[in-house]
């Protein structure tokens, strides 16, 4: 049951412009999602993140957009740049008395210079 | 201020053995999460610890099991391996075990498992 969905298994985007990150998610109970970025050989590093009663959070390039009413959230890069290129996962957290992260299966963007 | 370390780096076993991988959180960090990665799975969550209880399990079998040390070190065990177990193991750490805010994980580099 994939609870977190990242239906573009890839993005190319050429430097400069914007890069739109898709994730949708089926649990209503879900009260925080995140962003995060991987590189090859490397652990997921923590990119941004937005709570459950938020619609937008900015942070520098990086803007997480929810949509509660579709269970849809997007990132946003603007401007892309070639540092970028990377896989990027989203997350959504459960709280039932513990913490239950679940991923998305990543999407793997491509900046062009 | 160190990050979170996992050890070992890569591992190779063959079927039917049992592994045993450790993961050192970010000092001070008291929850630990455990997750697997295959290729077009993205990660699967496996257990996380805080205070040395498990407070959450993914949908893993129980040969997939772990602990956590007073320390905050933790430890998970695969039993009776099998080929399907070859993943990328990841651990990670977050400072709060609630609220709204500094809920991101902190991630290892991970354990490349290669079961054969």
């Amino acid at each position: 049951d994939q609870q977190v969905k990242q239906n573009s298994p890839s993005l190319s985007v050429q430097e400069g412009r914007i890069s739109i990150l898709n994730c949708d998610y089926t649990n209503s109970m879900f009260d925080y999602f995140l962003w995060y970025k991987k590189y090859p050989a490397e652990g997921p590093t923590f990119l941004i993140s937005i709570s459950s009663i938020k619609d937008k959070n900015e942070d520098g390039r990086f803007t997480v957009f929810l949509n509660k009413s579709a269970k849809h959230l997007s990132l946003h890069i603007v401007p892309s740049q070639p540092g970028d290129s990377a896989v990027y996962f989203c997350a959504a957290r459960l709280d039932t008395g513990g913490f239950k992260t679940i991923f998305g299966a990543g999407t793997r963007l491509f900046v062009k210079a | 201020k160190a990050g979170v370390t996992q050890t070992p780096r890569y591992l190779i076993k063959t079927r039917g053995q049992q592994v045993t991988l450790s993961c050192s959180p970010i000092s001070g960090h008291r929850s630990v999460s455990w997750y697997q990665q295959t290729p077009g799975q993205g990660l699967q969550f496996l257990f996380e610890y805080f205070s040395e209880t498990q407070r959450n399990k993914g949908n893993f079998p129980g040969r997939f099991s772990g602990r956590q040390f007073s320390n905050s070190r933790s430890e998970m065990n695969v039993s009776t391996l099998e080929l399907g177990d070859s993943a990328l193991y990841l651990c990670a750490s977050s400072l709060l075990a609630g609220g709204t805010t500094g809920n991101e994980q902190f991630f290892g580099p991970g354990t490349r498992l290669t079961v054969l």
